[in-house]
């Protein structure tokens, strides 16, 4: 079936330093990759996301990067800073296919020590 | 701007209680989700709903778990009878057709069956 594989589990980087974070997925017919960050105690918040017509989005200090070919995509976080501590998930969809299913990686626990 | 609105935050109970999970979803969203988050299956899809109809409850556990969503506010999950293994986190999420991918989370309805 479909599935989402995210490693590592967790990433601990010393502040300042980057981050990357990996997914692979299995349905060669996803086209939409969200990635979400989950703080203690709260619910998953989108961060960035990427479509498949588009091989590299940034956003400040947040980059994915996305290759089909291969059907894996990264997070990247330059210059991380005690705040970027959570767990982040990325997620793979069919946008256009009706179901709106995500199907989520197993998260990664992002530590970024002061 | 109100996001998705859950309750209870907290929810403790005895095996066998029938639980009643809350979601009003952000105003004119017309997609509404349901996800359980645990610690060995991460995030889980159990039943999403579109125009209030139920679209795929393909992820539904087992027949104590419903759903309901008598109106375009408001969306309900229950457990009948609850047992120790449902402990988890209940997430209700909802989406705007036509304003991208994006699934904006609620904060968690945190729930332990003892």
């Amino acid at each position: 079936g479909e599935n989402v594989e995210q490693h590592p589990s967790t990433l601990s980087v010393q502040e300042g330093d980057s981050a990357v974070i990996k997914c692979t997925y299995s349905d060669s017919a996803s086209n939409y990759f969200p990635w979400y960050k989950q703080e203690l105690g709260k619910g998953p918040q989108l961060i960035i996301d990427i479509r498949s017509n588009v091989g590299e989005k940034k956003d400040q200090r947040i980059a994915v990067t996305l290759n089909k070919t291969a059907k894996h995509f990264s997070l990247h976080i330059t210059e991380t800073q005690p705040e970027d501590s959570a767990v982040y998930f990325c997620a793979a969809s069919r946008d256009a296919s009706g179901t709106y299913k995500y199907i989520f990686g197993t998260g990664t626990r992002l530590k970024v020590l002061a | 701007d109100a996001g998705v609105i859950q309750s209870p935050r907290h929810e403790v109970t005895e095996m066998g209680q029938e639980v009643t999970l809350r979601c009003k979803p952000i105003s004119g969203h017309d997609y509404l989700f349901w996800y359980r988050q645990t610690m060995m299956r991460g995030l889980e899809l159990l039943i999403y709903f579109n125009n209030n109809v139920p679209i795929d409850d393909s992820g539904m556990p087992e027949d104590r778990f419903s759903a309901k969503m008598p109106n375009a506010s408001f969306s309900t999950l229950k457990i009948q009878p609850s047992e120790p293994r449902d402990s988890a986190v209940y997430f209700c999420a909802s989406r705007l057709q036509g304003s991208g991918n994006t699934i904006y989370f609620g904060e968690g309805s945190w729930l332990t069956v003892v």
